[in-house]
């Protein structure tokens, strides 16, 4: 069974980078594309990016360049850095499998929710 | 990038009752790539309906989804207490990927 987990700081400064890691167990990190999708507070859902194994990524430009991702095999895990982060990016941050093309987002992580705050 | 627009914001229903609940698009979705997702309080989103009929894994027969190009509907067709949650739609075939606002079913 596939399962992400979401870990990170839940408190993060303004202008500084939020820094979160999905660790996947049940999958190959080598398959598949990663996501991050995040929700503000009792709001709906923004898709952030995705990448796969091979560094292949794609970003929302909504954020405007401030987010990458990254993957570590060894560790079965991949990441989300978000720059210069401010009040608006307070939100629940989860990791998401998209198993296929055609398939779509398969498998969540339970989330995390990083407050940005001085 | 691709609007979705779900609508009604809220839909009152009692057990028993079907629900409608429709997702529109402001350009055509390609390759019909629009997915349904159910989310309960406190709990990540999970996956209902994938290129926008087709049932995912373990998901029971009375939800349904159907449409093309523009508008989709996901029926659930009796309405089980469990079912109480906020739906919402994602189009997954053009970059950026984007979530309507969501439909909140909850108990009349």
């Amino acid at each position: 069974q596939v399962q992400l987990q979401e870990s990170g700081p839940g408190l993060v400064k303004p202008s500084e980078t939020l820094s979160l890691t999905c660790n996947v167990s049940g999958a190959s990190i080598s398959s598949y594309s990663w996501n991050w999708i995040r929700q503000p507070p009792g709001k709906g859902l923004e898709w952030i990016g995705y990448i796969y194994y091979s560094g292949v990524s794609n970003y929302n430009p909504s954020l405007k360049g401030r987010a990458a991702m990254s993957v570590d095999k060894s560790k079965n895990q991949f990441s989300l850095n978000l720059s210069s982060v401010t009040a608006a990016d307070t939100a629940v941050y989860y990791c998401a499998r998209v198993r296929s093309t055609w398939y779509g987002i398969d498998c969540w992580g339970q989330g995390t929710l990083v407050t940005v705050t001085s | 990038e691709i609007v979705l627009t779900q609508s009604p914001d809220t839909l009152s229903l009692s057990p028993g009752e079907r629900a409608t609940l429709s997702c529109r698009a402001s350009q055509r979705i390609n390759g019909n790539y629009l997915a349904w997702f159910q989310q309960k309080p406190g709990q990540a989103p999970s996956l209902l309906i994938y290129g926008a009929s087709s049932r995912a894994t373990g998901i029971p027969d009375r939800f349904s989804g159907s449409g093309s190009g523009t508008d989709f509907t996901l029926t659930i067709s009796r309405l089980e207490p469990e079912d109480f949650a906020v739906f919402y739609c994602q189009q997954y075939g053009t970059s950026p990927f984007t979530f309507g606002p969501g439909t909140k079913v909850d108990i009349k």
